[in-house]
């Protein structure tokens, strides 16, 4: 399979801990996104970079998160001081950066306590 | 501050109705507009997209209405399936940037 993928699909935490999610995105796709989804809204974006580069982050995006694409190749999205606001999915998606296709993964649950 | 805004919520149609799905845009600087589609637990796939310079676009049972002096666009699906039961966004990509906007989908049902 050589789509997206994500890992781990679900995290429970405890309000105040650190958690990392990891994205694979499609191995020729050279843009690499992060959104949020909660329940009953569309995709947010936080974040995207094109290759290593971080081109734009989300006003939204507080100083807890902190996404890298070192190399080009998967990505980490950490969240540090974890809050209960943050439960929500992570969407990871990519895409070739002349399309606007984006091509997403499963996606990683955080549920934090 | 909602960028696309996408109507209705939510929709129940019979086997065979035709569901259409509305958005509306208020950036001119838009340039890609794309439905995408997500069941239960899976992230959303692309659909069909559509660029502002094109007024239809058909693919399958799946059809696009774009009306850029309205700044609208619609999904509209034939001879719906149960199948096709999931929820659906809309979105819009900026002209020469990398992030999309979404709207808050619709949940659609197809009984059957």
């Amino acid at each position: 399979d050589t789509g997206v993928s994500q890992d781990p699909r679900h995290k429970i935490t405890k309000r105040g801990q650190n958690v990392t999610f990891r994205c694979d995105p499609i191995s020729e796709h050279n843009r690499l996104y992060w959104y949020r989804q909660t329940l009953g809204q569309g995709p947010e974006f936080l974040t995207y970079f094109q290759n290593e580069a971080q081109l734009e982050k989300s006003r939204l995006l507080s100083d807890r998160f902190s996404a890298e694409r070192p190399k080009g190749s998967f990505s980490t999205l950490e969240i540090q001081r974890t809050e209960q606001g943050d439960s929500a999915m992570y969407l990871c998606a990519s895409s070739l950066d002349w399309t606007g296709e984006l091509f997403f993964g499963e996606g990683s649950r955080l549920t934090v306590l | 501050q909602q960028q696309v805004k996408q109507s209705p919520q939510s929709l129940i149609v019979q086997k065979g109705g035709i569901p259409i799905i509305n958005c509306a845009y208020e950036n001119t600087a838009f340039d890609y507009f794309p439905w995408y589609q997500q069941f239960p637990g899976k992230g959303p796939a692309l659909l069909i997209a559509i660029r502002p310079d094109v007024s239809e676009k058909k693919e399958g049972r799946f059809t696009i209405s774009f009306n850029k002096s309205a700044k609208q666009f619609s999904l509209h699906i034939m001879d719906s399936q149960p199948g096709d039961s999931a929820t659906y966004f809309c979105a819009a990509r900026f002209a020469n940037a990398g992030k999309s906007t979404f709207g808050d989908g619709t949940t659609l049902t197809v009984k059957p």
